[in-house]
């Protein structure tokens, strides 16, 4: 069974451009969570899609958004890019009936895209 | 606000030695207590998830304990081998609706020859 895929694995933008991350779960996880990883702020929680409807937000701008498809893949954009936006961008795939957290489901990192801003 | 603290935030330890990596958390409600590895430039993988009625459980050479009167949780490497070196992340789901997870800051482990 494939593990969870994401495109690009490196990116380098300039401020003020936008970017689009992608992320294809694992075959028959239907629901996909995006997270940020710095070094000074640890791994903090973006937004997760079930079933192409955003279920839950963390405190990020509006800047971040996302969306998911059909198939489950989500994509993840950044408009406006700043500095403080370099880092590790995760994603997670699991098949929860309440959330990522719940109990019965483990949550499948993908390898993450990381993105530098100059 | 729900928080998980980790500690100490790096350790260093020779090949073969034990160590214990610790979790405290203020979650509420409690949920779940999972413990993650990530090794440098990969995602993190999971090691083991506990619930309330928990208070140990096993993977190999990781032992997890969680104690949900003190909130605390404990994660212990036995014999500890190269490949260990990675960061340690402890998670916690306050299962409310959604189930949203709250990330510890990390322990880097270095495991030396």
């Amino acid at each position: 069974k494939a593990g969870v895929t994401q495109t690009p694995r490196y990116l380098i933008k300039t401020r003020g451009q936008q970017v689009t991350l992608s992320c294809s779960p694992i075959s028959g996880h239907r629901s996909v969570s995006w997270y940020q990883q710095t070094p000074g702020q640890g791994l903090q929680f973006l937004f997760e899609y079930f079933s192409e409807t955003q279920r839950n937000k963390g405190n990020f701008p509006g800047r971040f958004s996302g969306r998911q498809f059909s198939n489950s893949r989500s994509e993840m954009n950044v408009s406006t890019l700043e500095l403080g936006d370099s880092a590790l961008y995760l994603c997670a795939s699991s098949s929860p009936r309440r959330g990522p957290g719940a109990t019965t489901d483990t949550q499948y990192f993908g390898p993450g895209t990381r993105l530098t801003v100059l | 606000k729900n928080q998980v603290e980790q500690s100490p935030q790096s350790l260093i330890i020779l090949e073969g030695k034990n160590c214990t990596l610790q979790c405290n958390y203020t979650v509420s409600p409690f949920s779940n207590l999972r413990w993650y590895k990530q090794d440098t430039g990969r995602g993190p993988v999971s090691l083991t998830i506990m619930t309330f009625s928990e208070n140990t459980k096993s993977n190999g050479r990781y032992t997890a304990t969680l104690d949900a009167d003190t909130k605390q949780s404990s994660l212990h490497i036995t014999a500890s081998q190269l490949s260990d070196s990675a960061s340690y992340i402890c998670v916690v789901s306050d299962g409310a609706a959604g189930n949203k997870l709250t990330f510890g800051g990390g322990t880097r482990v270095l495991v030396k020859p």
